[in-house]
């Protein structure tokens, strides 16, 4: 069983329309969750911290459930500019650094 | 900000040569830097932790002769893929951890793409 696991998509969603993500991860004792953006051909960007109380920023929320070991992200209204493949990750403390583990990512398409 | 370069952005090289990839933060000093690989369409793998001043850590069925790491001051580390062939062919990724901050986040480099004829 993969560490991280996501839908690969891809998800073509209309613009304006509401998209979800899911993600699974098999480390009980991971510490720490996030949500990445990746464009095409660059690095990732961190998009949002993921907490078990939920947290939002603006169209973006994420949500995580330690019991189930299944985390989200949710857009609301979204925009041409979300286009990107977003990435899952999980993180766990190794020997004093934070080690990231990447799920494959979901890719998405907004259409006009 | 807290900005990280690599150098080059791109790199194609004949097989059997060897190719060093530098890693930089611009703003901060790192206590830590990491070294990814992306192949297409799959997730960023880590390759190896770098702590300066020490010998870095690899990650499971990386091959330390062949992936050198070299992280000599808290601004900047190299890897050096050796002996390059074809299947080395990716997208080389680091991130750097800041020295003075209580976070572990980590800031990404825009990564390098190898590619080996």
């Amino acid at each position: 069983r993969k560490e991280v696991e996501q839908d690969p998509g891809p998800f073509n969603v209309p613009e304006g329309a509401t998209v979800a993500f899911n993600c699974t991860y098999s480390n009980s004792a991971s510490q720490s969750f996030f949500w990445y953006r990746q464009d095409c051909r660059k690095e990732p960007k961190l998009l949002m911290s993921v907490y078990s109380s939920g947290n939002e920023d603006g169209r973006f929320t994420a949500q995580l459930n330690r019991a189930s070991q299944y985390i989200s992200l949710l857009i609301r209204d979204s925009k041409l500019s979300d286009s990107a493949t977003y990435l899952c990750v999980v993180a766990n403390l190794n020997f004093g650094n934070e080690k990231l583990t990447f799920g494959t990512g979901t890719r998405l398409t907004i259409i006009p | 900000g807290a900005v990280v370069s690599q150098h080059p952005s791109w790199v194609i090289c004949k097989s059997g040569t060897s190719v060093k990839i530098e890693c930089r933060s611009l703003d901060f000093q790192a206590t830590t830097m990491f070294w990814y690989r992306q192949f297409p369409k799959q997730s960023l793998m880590l390759m190896a932790t770098s702590n300066e001043g020490s010998k870095a850590t690899y990650e499971q069925g990386v091959e330390k002769d062949k992936f050198l790491i070299n992280h000599a001051s808290l601004t900047l580390s190299t890897l050096t893929v050796t002996s390059a062939h074809p299947e080395d062919s990716s997208f080389y990724i680091c991130s750097a951890q800041r020295r003075d901050s209580f976070s572990y986040e980590q800031y990404f480099g825009p990564g390098t793409r190898l590619t080996v004829t």
